[in-house]
Order: structure tokens, then C-alpha cells, then sequence
């Protein structure tokens, strides 16, 4: 059953603390993205990663940390260093290019 | 960067047509894309467009000029659970650019 699975589904977190997020896909694709998403905003890149120990900063990227050390795997760490890291987070992927992207079920962070 | 724009909120009534516009920058241009997404759930893909025309796919339909940086998703025969958010993104040459979302109303 192929896809992308992201989790937990709901995440709580104090305030001060660093929180990882996974993301896990066995699509075969070699690109994966994360977006955040706030109250009727859109989805704004965080990181993103072409290929497996590689990524480069997206739009938002401060306050957050990535690694790309498997294909298949591309948790996005939220540091004590985001100002506002209450959100719904998205990863996605691509088999390549800016074409269509399948998204995972998402997180969303609460931190209090 | 990249500036997309689509309406905030659009109403219509459950049967009726519904076309929900969007404009993009034209420089680095490489694709359009519409996606549907319902509250609290993941986006899904509905269309891409690369060249100019409209492309049918159902009860949904999307359209591309690429000269006026303009495209639309076109839904017919609404239904109650076409209620949802509906975004434009914009193709990069490795990312796409969203915009900040249409939410649609379908009333009884």
C-alpha cells in the first residue's frame, strides 16, 4: 500500500522544547517537501530535498531543521528558535521537478 | 518571489457553476496547478495545466492563459461536498508556489 505516512496526527509541545516530525513515504520518490499551513493562509516551504543528503531552505526556514539521510525519510525537526510554531505541517513528494506533488495526512503542532 | 491571487471566499448553491480565478507572475513560469483541500485534511490534486486551454477532467475543469498570467478552476454541477478550499500553486523550476486559497461555499 503504497503513500506517505506522517506522525503523529495531532502533537502537543511546551514551549522551549525542540519537536520532531516525521515524514515517511515508499512511493519511490526522490524529491520531499515540507509546508506549513496556518488559518486560512496557504502552504508556505519550509525545506525541501531533491535527493537523499541534500535539501535546500524554502521560504520559511528559519527556526527549522531537516536531514535526508534515506529516501524513503525526511523529518523536520521545530526548534526552541520558531517564534510561532503552532501549525499544521505537510510534507510532500514528487518524482521530480515542480510537478505534481502527493501530500502526506499532515501534523498538527500545538505548542503552549 | 512569486505573487498569487485567487479570492478569499466565494458562495454558491448546490447544482449551479462555479469559477474560481487565480493570477500568477509570469517569470519562471513552469506549470499550474489545483489542488482541493477539505478542513483539516491534506490537499489533492485536481488539474495541471502547462499550455494554454482548457482541459476537462469530470464535473471540473481548468483553464490556462499563459500571455495573461491567469488560470481557473471551473466546477459544474456542485455538490455539497465540493465545499472546500481550492488552491492555485505556480511551478517553479523544483517547487510550487501556493496561493492563499479560495474557500468554497456550497449551499442547499
Amino acid at each position: 500500500d503504497g503513500g506517505i505516512t506522517q506522525s503523529p496526527k495531532y502533537l502537543f509541545r511546551k514551549e522551549g522544547q525542540n519537536v520532531t516530525l516525521s515524514c515517511e513515504q515508499n512511493l519511490n520518490h526522490d524529491a520531499m517537501y515540507w509546508y506549513r499551513q496556518d488559518p486560512g493562509q496557504g502552504l508556505r516551504l519550509i525545506y525541501y530535498s531533491q535527493i537523499v543528503n541534500d535539501f535546500q531552505k524554502g521560504d520559511i526556514a528559519e527556526g527549522y531543521s531537516v536531514s535526508r539521510e534515506k529516501k524513503e525519510s525526511f523529518p523536520l525537526t521545530v526548534t526552541s528558535a520558531q517564534k510561532n510554531p503552532t501549525a499544521f505541517y505537510l510534507c510532500a513528494t514528487t518524482s521530480g521537478g515542480a510537478y505534481e506533488q502527493y501530500f502526506g495526512p499532515g501534523t498538527r503542532l500545538t505548542v503552549t | 518571489g512569486q505573487n498569487i491571487d485567487q479570492p478569499t471566499e466565494m458562495t454558491a448553491t448546490e447544482g449551479a457553476i462555479v469559477q474560481i480565478n487565480c493570477t500568477y507572475q509570469t517569470s519562471g513560469f513552469n506549470g499550474l496547478f489545483w489542488y482541493q483541500q477539505h478542513a483539516g485534511e491534506a490537499p489533492t490534486f485536481l488539474s495541471y495545466n502547462v499550455l494554454d486551454g482548457l482541459e476537462e477532467k469530470g464535473r471540473f475543469s481548468s483553464f490556462l492563459s499563459r500571455s495573461k498570467g491567469y488560470s481557473y478552476l471551473l466546477l459544474k454541477e456542485l455538490q455539497m461536498k465540493d465545499s472546500a478550499s481550492y488552491l492555485c500553486a505556480q511551478g517553479g523550476y523544483s517547487t510550487l508556489t501556493f496561493g492563499k486559497g479560495t474557500m468554497l461555499l456550497v449551499s442547499p
